[in-house]
């Protein structure tokens, strides 16, 4: 069975801090991996994705991902956070198939 | 633009009140997907289609239909609604239903049945 974890329901961190949100994986065959954002009253915004290739994915709002395979892990990171950045964030595996619960990210000013 | 407009944004309605959710994109996805979304539970699939007249169950179908007549458009079918239907509702699409294509969301419907 195909499964995606956020173990943090919450995250907050200082502005102008660098922010990490966790997603771990299990799948069967080829770890298709996304990030989604939600922010208030809005659907979810595709941020990023991991297919093959380089383990560090680079997305919008200069957003970043890295694939670590034998931790099986798909972390969300951004080296310096914005208020702007406060929103649900969404792991998703081989896009429609299984997302994560969400992780509420609250960028403290 | 290129969108997924799902209507209405927000509705309350009666139990057992036949109600019907329309999605429509823009973009000639072959796929469309529906999901509710409740706190503490994340998006869970209701029904999905990988192209015109080709529908799948999700992961909780039940109380629910769909229908894929064209191409553009998705609906979504209450025949009976209930209470535990309270939800949000999103409505995607995407590029042949392909497992590496990223998904393009409508902006929600609030559902209340009371």
């Amino acid at each position: 069975a195909q499964s995606v974890a956020q173990p943090e329901d919450q995250v907050n961190v200082a502005e102008g801090n660098p922010l990490t949100v966790k997603c771990t994986y299990s799948v069967s065959g080829n770890p298709y991996l996304f990030w989604y954002v939600q922010y208030p009253n809005r659907g979810l915004q595709f941020l990023l994705k991991y297919i093959t290739g380089d383990n560090l994915v680079k997305g919008s709002y200069g957003f970043e991902a890295e694939f670590n395979k034998s931790q099986t892990s798909f972390h969300l990171k951004k080296p310096s956070a914005l208020v702007s950045d406060s929103a649900l964030y969404f792991c998703a595996v081989k896009t429609y198939l299984v997302f994560g619960k969400g992780t509420r990210l609250s960028v403290i000013a | 633009e290129a969108q997924v407009t799902q209507n209405p944004r927000y509705l309350i309605t009666v139990t057992g009140k036949k109600l019907t959710v329309t999605c429509s994109q823009n973009m000639n996805h072959e796929y469309m997907s529906w999901y509710r979304q409740d706190p503490g539970l994340g998006l869970r699939q209701i029904y999905y289609s990988m192209n015109v007249e080709v529908t799948d169950k999700g992961d909780v179908p039940e109380g629910y239909k769909v229908s894929r007549k064209e191409k553009r458009n998705f609906p979504l079918i209450l025949e009976s609604p209930s209470p535990n239907q309270t939800s949000l509702y999103f409505c995607a699409s995407s590029l042949l239903g392909g497992l590496r294509s990223p998904l393009h969301f409508g902006n929600g419907t609030r559902l209340t049945v009371t």
